[in-house]
C-alpha cells in the first residue's frame, strides 16, 4: 500500500508571512508527483506536476521542489495573501492508473 | 469545452433510497475517477475506470456501483443510501500517463437523512 503523507495538517499564518509544507512519498518506482490547490466549496485544481529529481516549479508566489531519492517535495508560498487560503494536496500516481492523495495541508492566511 | 460536469449539485436522500450521480467529460480522457470528500480525510477513491467497459474498485467502494459504457460518461450509483454516505462527491478525469494532471468536476453534495 502506497502512503503519501503531508505535514503539517493545518497552518495559520499572517498576511505577508512566507510558509512551506511537506509531502512525503515512496521513493521507489517514482515517475511523477502532483500538487493541487483546493479552495473551500470549489474543486481541486492542479498547481504543478513534477517529474525530475531536483525539479523546481514556480507559479507566481508559489513554488515547489522535488527530491525523488529521499521521497519528499516542498511547497513554498512567499508573502502569503488571504486568497492563498486553501487546502494543498499532493498526489502520487501508482502503476494501476490511480492517484494516491495525501490528506492535505489546510492553510489559513489572516489579513 | 465544458470540462468535467457533474449533476446534480445538491441532493437530499432518505435512508434506503437510490440515486445515480452523473459525471461527463468532453476532453476524450481515458481515465475517470469518483472520490468522496470526508472532513479531515482528504479525498478517498471510490471507483475508477481506465477506459470504456473497464472499471475497478478504489479504497471505499462498498455501497456504490459504477459503469463506463462510453468514454464520456461515468455514473456512480448508490443503491441503498445510508447516513454514512453523506459526503461531497467529486468526479475527475485525465489522459493516459502518470504525469498528466486530473481535472475535477464541481462536486455533488449529498445528504442522507
Amino acid at each position: 500500500i502506497l502512503n503519501v503523507e503531508q505535514s503539517p495538517q493545518s497552518l495559520h499564518v499572517q498576511e505577508g508571512d512566507s510558509t512551506n509544507f511537506t509531502c512525503s512519498f515512496p521513493s521507489s518506482n517514482f515517475y511523477a508527483l502532483h500538487w493541487y490547490r483546493w479552495e473551500t466549496a470549489k474543486s481541486p485544481e492542479a498547481l504543478f506536476v513534477m517529474t525530475l529529481n531536483g525539479d523546481e516549479k514556480k507559479k507566481g508566489r508559489i513554488s515547489a521542489t522535488l527530491n525523488t531519492k529521499e521521497g519528499y517535495s516542498y511547497l513554498y508560498i512567499k508573502g502569503s495573501q488571504p486568497e492563498d487560503s486553501a487546502t494543498y494536496l499532493c498526489a502520487f500516481p501508482n502503476q494501476g492508473g490511480k492517484l494516491i492523495f495525501g490528506q492535505g495541508t489546510e492553510l489559513s492566511v489572516k489579513p | 469545452n465544458a470540462g468535467v460536469t457533474q449533476t446534480p449539485k445538491f441532493r437530499i436522500l432518505k435512508i434506503g433510497q437510490s440515486m445515480t450521480l452523473q459525471c461527463a467529460q468532453d476532453m476524450n480522457h481515458n481515465y475517470m475517477y469518483w472520490y468522496r470528500q470526508d472532513p479531515g480525510m482528504g479525498l478517498k477513491l471510490i471507483y475508477y475506470s481506465v477506459g470504456a467497459g473497464i472499471t475497478d474498485k478504489g479504497e471505499v467502494p462498498n455501497g456504490y456501483n459504477v459503469s463506463r459504457s462510453t468514454t464520456e460518461d461515468f455514473p456512480l450509483r448508490l443503491e441503498l443510501a445510508a447516513p454514512s454516505q453523506t459526503s461531497v462527491y467529486f468526479c475527475a478525469s485525465r489522459t493516459r500517463g502518470g504525469v498528466n494532471e486530473q481535472f475535477f468536476g464541481p462536486g455533488t453534495r449529498l445528504t442522507v437523512l
